[in-house]
């Protein structure tokens, strides 16, 4: 069935550093790819999407690109805060239906 | 994008006792959803809420342990019944609107079961 694999966390950072969080997916066809964020004691936010490959998802000074031949959706951002502080999550969903398929979520801890 | 109310957002149970979730939402939804996320594991979807039919379950979830009510386009209630301390979670519900994107979450229940 279909999946979603992160990278491990925890991962600590200093403010301004550069982020990456590897995301990699099993699907057949071609699934819509999600990032979720979670701040401490409040619920999933969506962060950005991918609809097709080649799509570039943002917001908030994050990109990630829906890399169909390395089934990749990795998320980046050139310099964080510690406002980035939280739990990320890559989902997916399967065109046809509206069931989500998260990874296991990483943390991400920015110090100043 | 719509706004969930979740209640409660934690409790502390005793094993064989059961616990209902509610998930209030300020907008009328097409779709509601329910989750689980075990310690230090994925979000896992119980079931689908549809209003006015039984739930759809998921592989693995059953209408005995996790029955759902959806009296409404923006209500919803979990049970989880006969509680044992494998089911100490958060229990998320979750709604989309039209076009299948716009997925919002609630804060979630913290359950502890003792």
């Amino acid at each position: 069935g279909d999946s979603v694999t992160q990278m491990e966390g925890p991962v600590t950072l200093s403010e301004e550093a550069f982020l990456t969080i590897n995301c990699t997916y099993t699907a057949t066809g071609y699934p819509s790819l999600f990032w979720y964020v979670q701040y401490p004691g409040e619920g999933l936010q969506l962060l950005l999407k991918a609809t097709k490959a080649d799509d570039k998802g943002s917001n908030k000074g994050f990109e990630a690109t829906y890399r169909k031949e390395t089934t990749s959706f990795h998320l980046e951002k050139g310099s964080v805060q510690v406002s980035d502080s939280a739990v990320y999550f890559c989902a997916l969903r399967q065109g046809g239906s509206e069931k989500l398929v998260f990874g296991k979520g990483t943390k991400l801890t920015v110090n100043p | 994008s719509a706004v969930i109310s979740q209640k409660p957002s934690r409790d502390i149970c005793q094993r064989g006792t059961s616990l209902t979730i509610q998930c209030q939402v300020d907008s009328q939804v097409t779709m509601m959803f329910w989750y689980r996320q075990q310690p230090g594991q994925s979000l896992t979807l119980i079931a689908t809420a549809n209003q006015g039919s039984e739930a759809t379950y998921e592989s693995g979830f059953v209408i005995d342990k996790f029955p759902i009510s959806r009296p409404n386009l923006t209500f919803s209630t979990l049970t989880v019944s006969n509680m044992s301390p494998e089911d100490s979670s958060i229990y998320l519900c979750s709604v989309t609107g039209t076009g299948g994107y716009g997925y919002t979450f609630g804060s979630g229940t913290r359950l502890t079961v003792v």
